[in-house]
């Protein structure tokens, strides 16, 4: 069973300027969480994809978007970079259970510079 | 709305002695909880997670946390530390409140393991 995976691992982008992040969710799981940390901080939900459509949303402004493709792998854009977007940005995926138990296995996460 | 406060920030205790990090929670909803680890440059694991079955959870590599409603607690103990318990603890809540399943983090807190 192949776990959650992110890509680039790193990433180095200047202000004003657009991301790209990339997830493959664990085999068999139909949902996808994306998360901020900051550094020294809790993660922070940005939002969630179910079967292919937003299924909520943090506190987030609109220029972070995402997507999520029929594999149910996943997308988070980020238009228009500000240095306080410079952050870890991790991945969950699960596969909900009709309660609030189903856990979320994350990846390792793509660590955004902002200069 | 979910929050979660972790009432330390650093915990400090020598090896083989035993672990104590605290957490409160505030849920409007029947809540689900988690302990989640993350070692240096690494992602999250799941240590544990309760969801109404047993109010003492058993999780992995020794850890355990028990949900008392009374106190809104639920601290994460092990009886004797080891080295490589040493990472970033965070204490996690969700509900159902507004049909997501989002997490909810608390700041961290931080385990140095003295040898």
């Amino acid at each position: 069973e192949t776990g959650v995976t992110q890509s680039p691992t790193h990433l180095i982008k200047t202000r004003g300027q657009q991301v790209t992040l990339r997830c493959s969710s664990q085999s068999g799981h139909n949902t996808v969480s994306w998360y901020q940390q900051a550094l020294g901080q809790g993660p922070q939900f940005i939002f969630q994809y179910y079967r292919e459509e937003e299924n909520g949303r943090g506190n987030f402004p609109p220029r972070f978007s995402g997507l999520q493709f029929p594999n149910y792998s996943s997308e988070l854009n980020v238009n228009a970079l500000e240095l306080d977007d410079s952050a870890l940005y991790l991945c969950a995926s699960s596969f909900p259970q009709g309660a609030s138990t189903d856990t979320q296995y994350f990846g390792p996460g793509t660590r955004l510079t902002v200069l | 709305a979910q929050s979660v406060t972790q009432l330390d920030s650093h915990v400090s205790v020598s090896e083989g002695t035993p672990v104590l990090l605290r957490c409160n929670y505030s849920s409007s909803y029947s809540p689900s909880l988690f302990w989640y680890v993350q070692h240096p440059n690494k992602g999250l694991q799941l240590l544990l997670k309760y969801t109404s079955a047993a109010t003492l959870v058993k999780g992995i590599n020794g850890f355990e946390a028990e949900f008392k409603k009374s106190e809104t607690s639920f601290h994460l103990t092990k009886p004797s530390a080891h080295m490589s318990d040493a990472a970033e603890y965070f204490c996690v809540v969700s509900d159902l409140y507004t049909g997501r399943r989002a997490l909810t983090f608390g700041s961290g807190t931080r385990l140095q393991v003295q040898p």
